[in-house]
């Protein structure tokens, strides 16, 4: 079983539409969950950071529900340089921020 | 400000020779990272550095591949005698803080490994 499981899409959504990605871990003891963005044979960029509290950053929310070990990202107001796949990051066990990554799940915006 | 670099971009490698990948990680980061990513896939670690130290290289498929960070700044990936399941592309990432701490890692663009 792999440590972090994510639908790989894709997700193909019209401009201005609201979509949610959603993503599974597997060790409970887990510290630090984050989603990465990465585009067509680019390097991941950090995305945002997950706390437990949930967070929002513009358009882009996330929330963590540790007792299910489920994190997801929900994107408001899509618009189309939104298009790209989207990686959950899940990590930072006791010793050092070693992260396991999801496959990703692949959003297209459409006009 | 200078990311993280890497080289060569692109490597094409008969099978059976061997390749060396350098990272050029941001300046005063002290954790180094790296992770191989097939197609279609999500990128898997392969080992970690912090300074000079390296702590894990339990990603390290074989015992084909060798990593080294000397000086605590550069670092080299070097696969030997290749296979065809290397190709993949190779990324290094750097983070400010090692141990104990949450910090963001930063990737290179990537090293694109491809063995004929």
């Amino acid at each position: 079983r792999k440590e972090v499981e994510q639908d790989p899409g894709p997700f193909n959504v019209p401009e201005g539409a609201t979509v949610a990605f959603n993503c599974t871990y597997s060790n409970s003891a887990s510290q630090s969950f984050f989603w990465y963005r990465q585009d067509c044979r680019k390097e991941p960029k950090l995305l945002m950071s997950v706390y437990s509290s949930g967070n929002e950053d513009g358009r882009f929310t996330a929330q963590l529900n540790r007792a299910s070990q489920y994190i997801s990202l929900l994107i408001r107001d899509s618009k189309l340089s939104d298009s790209a796949t989207y990686l959950c990051v899940v990590g930072g066990l006791y010793n050092f921020n070693k992260f396991y990554f999801g496959s990703g799940t692949k959003l297209n915006v459409k006009p | 400000g200078a990311g993280v670099s890497q080289s060569p971009r692109y490597k094409v490698a008969k099978r059976g020779q061997d390749v060396a990948l350098r990272c050029d990680p941001i300046s005063g980061h002290v954790s180094l990272f790296w992770y191989q990513q097939a197609l279609g896939q999500g990128p898997e670690f392969l080992t970690y550095f912090q300074n000079e130290a390296q702590l894990d290289k339990s990603g390290l498929p074989s015992d084909r591949f060798f990593a080294e960070r000397p000086e605590g700044s550069v670092s080299t990936l070097k696969i030997q005698r290749t296979q065809q399941e290397d190709s993949a592309v190779y990324l290094c990432a750097s983070s400010l803080i090692g141990a104990g701490t949450y910090n963001e890692q930063f990737f290179g663009p990537g090293t694109r490994l491809t063995v004929l």
